[in-house]
C-alpha cells in the first residue's frame, strides 16, 4: 500500500536524551514536512525538505534537527536542547511542482512524552 | 506572514443536520491554496477539501462544500447531512502558491474547531 508511516507510535524520553522519530513515504513525493501539535492547538512547522539533501527551518526549529539522505525518508531528532518536547508529532509529504500536486498528506503521528 | 483564524473553538450539530465552520485568513499573496483537514480521535489528519484561490467556483466533495470569499478572505466549510463519523477537530490551512523559492509548500494552520455530531 502507498502511504506515509511514522514510528514509533508512542515514545518516552528521559530528560537530557536525544530521540529520533522516523518518517517514511512510498508515494514518490519530493517534499516532506514535520509538524508539532500541542493540546488544543493547531500544527506548527518544525522543518521541511523540498528535495533530497536539502532542508529548511520552519517556525519552531530550535532544539530539533533533521536529515534527508533519501527521498523516502525524513527522520526528526528531538535533542536535549528542546525545552518542552512533549507533544504529538506529525510528518507529511507532498508531490509538489505543479497544479493539483500541492496537497500535503499526513502520517499517523508519534506521541512523544518526556518523563 | 500569513495567519489563519478559526473563531469557533467548539460546535455541535444533530445528526443529518447542516453545520458551517468559519475560517478567515490574512495574506498579501494573490496565488495560494486553502484546505480543510479533519482530525478524528485517532489523530490522523485527513484532507477534507481543497480550494485554489484563482478559481471562483467553490470546491465541493460529496457532503462537504466551501464558501470561498476571496475579497473578504473568508473560507468556511459546510457539512451537509452530518454523520456521527464527522465528529472530529477541523483545521483550516493556508499554503502559498508555487512561485518558486524555498517557502513553497509551507502550511499555516488555524487553531481548529472541535465538531461534535449528536445522534
Amino acid at each position: 500500500d502507498g502511504g506515509i508511516t511514522q514510528s514509533p507510535k508512542y515514545l518516552f524520553r528521559k530528560e537530557g536524551q536525544n530521540v529520533t522519530l522516523s518518517c517514511e513515504q512510498n508515494l514518490n513525493h519530493d517534499a516532506m514536512y514535520w509538524y508539532r501539535q500541542d493540546p488544543g492547538q493547531g500544527l506548527r512547522l518544525i522543518y521541511y525538505s523540498q528535495i533530497v539533501n536539502d532542508f529548511q527551518k520552519g517556525d519552531i526549529a530550535e532544539g530539533y534537527s533533521v536529515s534527508r539522505e533519501k527521498k523516502e525518508s525524513f527522520p526528526l531528532t528531538v535533542t536535549s536542547a528542546q525545552k518542552n518536547p512533549t507533544a504529538f508529532y506529525l510528518c507529511a509529504s507532498m508531490l509538489g511542482g505543479s497544479e493539483g500536486t500541492d496537497t500535503q498528506y499526513f502520517g499517523p503521528g508519534t506521541r512523544l512524552t518526556v518523563l | 506572514a500569513q495567519t489563519v483564524t478559526q473563531s469557533q473553538p467548539e460546535m455541535s450539530v444533530q445528526e443529518a443536520e447542516t453545520v458551517t465552520l468559519s475560517c478567515t485568513y490574512d495574506t498579501s499573496e494573490n496565488n495560494y491554496y486553502l484546505f480543510w483537514y479533519k482530525q478524528p480521535p485517532s489523530r490522523q489528519m485527513i484532507l477534507v477539501i481543497r480550494q485554489e484561490a484563482y478559481k471562483q467556483q467553490n470546491a465541493t466533495e460529496n457532503r462537504f462544500s466551501v464558501n470561498f470569499q476571496k475579497a473578504a478572505k473568508s473560507f468556511s466549510l459546510k457539512i451537509s447531512d452530518s454523520q456521527l463519523g464527522d465528529t472530529a477537530m477541523y483545521f483550516c490551512a493556508f499554503m502559498k502558491g508555487n512561485a518558486g523559492g524555498t517557502s513553497y509548500g509551507k502550511l499555516t494552520f488555524g487553531q481548529g474547531t472541535i465538531l461534535t455530531v449528536h445522534p
